[in-house]
């Protein structure tokens, strides 16, 4: 059982929006920085937003970060089939002294 | 371009040790922190260890006193030493660049993992 929880799976039609959360506790989400990111089948993990709600170089505007307490959502907008993946947030934790990653959500994009 | 490539991994019985390795091309590892990270089959990811510019080494408790984090700096090589392996060690694992800085206006740690390999599988049989 994961220290950060995510709810398991979420599901939208092509071109809304959804929301994924990820809570934790004053060790590490409530006074940590918060990246998320997103892996396709069968590749490694990508880097979508890191402290909080900084995008990478190449990641569309459609993908936002916000944090707030012990908690962070991940929001992605005009969703696309190829959107369909898992997303993880991750931080790191002071009083475990570890980096810490949230359970995982499946976007299914009906 | 960064690339992380990932050797290493098989299929060993319970008990056995194994290293994997990590090559890196694009940046140098001696300069940046270098993360493990793992996933079990149809699981979530896991962190596994991290080691930082100046050599320290953090571990995740499930991993703590069996595997090490280290490198090489003239062959620009992460390593995992993993000993007394059990099946619960069976995933693929990933190295990663980990950028790891304290904001000191805000008194917070950022962390987070910009580039990773693509995996290597280790299976630990019963």
């Amino acid at each position: 059982q994961s220290v950060l929880t995510q709810p398991p799976s979420v599901s939208a039609a092509p071109g809304q929006k959804v929301t994924i959360s990820c809570s934790g506790n004053s060790s590490n989400i409530g006074n940590n920085y918060v990246s998320w990111y997103r892996q396709l089948p069968g590749t490694a993990p990508k880097l979508l937003i890191y402290d909080n709600n900084k995008r990478p170089s190449g990641i569309p505007d459609r993908f936002s970060g916000s944090k707030s307490g012990s908690s962070a959502t991940l929001g992605i907008t005009g969703l696309q089939t190829g959107d369909e993946a898992d997303y993880y947030c991750g931080t790191w934790d002071n009083s475990l002294s570890a980096g810490l990653f949230g359970g995982g959500t499946k976007l299914t994009v009906l | 371009e960064v690339q992380l490539v990932e050797t290493g991994g098989g299929l060993i019985r319970r008990g056995g040790s194994l290293r994997l390795s990590c090559a890196a091309s694009g940046i140098t590892v001696s300069s940046n922190y270098m993360s493990w990270v793992r996933q079990a089959p149809g699981k979530g990811l896991e962190w596994v260890s991290v080691m930082s510019v100046g050599g320290s080494t953090y571990y995740a408790d499930s991993v703590k006193g069996r595997f090490t984090i280290s490198r090489d700096n003239s062959r620009n090589t992460l390593y995992l030493q993993m000993n007394s392996l059990r099946p619960e060690d069976t995933a693929i694992y990933y190295c990663a660049r980990v950028l790891f800085t304290f904001h000191y206006d805000s008194s917070g740690y950022s962390w987070y993992l910009d580039d990773w390999g693509q995996g290597t599988l280790v299976t630990v049989s019963s």
